[in-house]
């Protein structure tokens, strides 16, 4: 089955970039049919959805972020990546990339494990 | 922005009883609604889509009901790995979450 992994670094200095990748195995992203996500989630808090990418590059982003988030896709290493620009304090949070169906609700599944990045001087 | 509610935050149970999570929507989402389970340390994994289909593997004391603004996530009996904070999705404009419901031991 499906599974991702994200990856980078887990500390970035504020007015930085955080950089983060999701590796995908079990399937392919070139084959289509599913859109690529970002959700974040601070500590001991909700959920929010950053953006997607469906493998032909088209983006959609949270109208809230979309300003300094930018979604990218690598078909040939199976990997999307996210780029969030001018982080501050208040964009510490476990990243998790997931799966979107796009029928009915478009549903997040499957989930990668997530990885804390801490934006901190 | 279609803001989700869900109550109560705290559902204090014990296993075998039957759990009810409410998620309210501020506007109309027709049946795109779904629910997801999160345990400490772990991401989220889904439940529900679509306000009533469970996804694959979901065991069937899990159900969903409900359409436009109000949705309910049931319990019938629950299981010690059932204990987790709840939280619905919808996808109208843009995709948002609720707060989250926690199940925790009585």
């Amino acid at each position: 089955q499906v599974q991702l992994q994200e990856s980078g670094p887990g500390l970035v200095k504020p007015s930085q970039t955080l950089s983060l990748t999701c590796t995908v195995s079990g399937g392919s992203i070139s084959s289509g049919g599913y859109y690529w996500s970002w959700i974040r989630q601070h500590p001991g808090k909700g959920l929010e959805w950053i953006g997607y990418i469906y493998y032909s590059g088209s983006t959609y982003y949270n109208p809230s972020l979309k300003s300094r988030v930018t979604i990218s896709v690598d078909t040939s290493k199976n990997q999307f990546s996210l780029k969030l620009s001018s982080v501050t304090a208040a964009d510490t949070a476990v990243y998790y990339c997931a799966r979107a169906r796009p029928r009915g609700v478009w549903w997040f599944d499957p989930w990668g494990q997530g990885t804390l990045v801490t934006v901190s001087s | 922005e279609i803001v989700l509610t869900q109550s109560p935050a705290t559902l204090s149970l014990s296993p075998g009883e039957r759990a009810t999570l409410s998620c309210r929507a501020s506007q109309s989402v027709s049946s795109y609604l779904a629910w997801y389970q999160q345990k400490p340390g772990q991401a989220p994994r889904l439940l529900i889509y679509d306000a009533s289909n469970r996804a694959t593997g979901i065991p069937a004391r899990f159900s969903g009901s409900g359409s436009g603004t109000d949705f309910t996530l049931t319990i019938s009996s629950l299981e010690p790995e059932d204990f987790a904070v709840y939280y619905c999705q919808q996808r109208s404009n843009w995709h948002t979450f609720g707060p989250g419901t926690k199940v925790d031991i009585k």
